[in-house]
């Protein structure tokens, strides 16, 4: 089925923990983002990419490293874990400007 | 920073009444879009209003859109049990239409049937 996914969808590690969220894409979007959600903030961008090999920081980069080989996948790592880094995190690929199609979500709890 | 700040933060009323909720921003904008978020999912885009705009209608939503008053609203008529979700505002400021969105904080909306 067409759409974007993430893996896994909930993820428990612990603290300095090297972590990878994973997103899939099947439309080849050229743009695709990582979101993190936390309760009092919304949502909050942490790494944008224009197409493979491209990429950028958004709002809140630290902690967090991005890769784009490929067009359909874009891995969010959190090299060191830290309590600070639990959230929920959202990739996002846009069709079109400006509107984004959301992934359902990694769940992510770090001890 | 927060581009968007959305009013009110919850909001509960019966199947059939209409709901409204705002969203103020700080900076000139490109565009506004509005998001749905059903519990324990992801956003789902419900409406694109350009800066040049002022109306825009979608089924039973309306968005308005105030530049002046750097502000927005999204109304939903009639509503439905199946509306309660968290609604999210999204400017997008960027100078090279890259398309980073910001978002509100978003206001959570309860239909009782």
């Amino acid at each position: 089925d067409a759409g974007i996914t993430q893996s896994p969808r909930y993820k428990i590690t612990e603290t300095g923990r090297q972590v990878t969220l994973m997103c899939h894409q099947t439309w080849s979007h050229s743009y695709m983002f990582w979101y993190r959600q936390d309760l009092g903030h919304g949502l909050r961008l942490i790494y944008y990419s224009a197409a493979a090999d491209i990429t950028d920081k958004g709002e809140v980069p630290d902690g967090y490293v991005v890769s784009r080989s490929k067009t359909e996948n874009f891995p969010l790592t959190l090299e060191s874990a830290t309590r600070s880094q639990t959230s929920v995190y959202f990739c996002a690929s846009r069709p079109e400007y400006p509107t984004q199609y959301f992934g359902p979500g990694t769940r992510l709890t770090v001890l | 920073s927060q581009q968007g700040e959305e009013d009110p933060q919850a909001l509960s009323i019966q199947e059939g009444e209409n709901a409204t909720m705002n969203c103020s921003y700080k900076t000139s904008i490109n565009n506004l879009q509005w998001y749905r978020q059903n519990s324990g999912r992801g956003l789902v885009h419900l409406i694109l209003i350009r800066s040049n705009e002022r109306e825009k209608h979608s089924g039973r939503l309306r968005v308005t859109l105030d530049t002046s008053k750097k502000s927005s609203s999204l109304l939903i008529t009639a509503s439905r049990a199946a509306d309660t979700a968290s609604y999210f505002c999204a400017t997008d400021a960027s100078s090279s239409n890259t398309g980073k969105l910001i978002f509100g904080q978003g206001t959570t909306l309860q239909v009782k049937p």
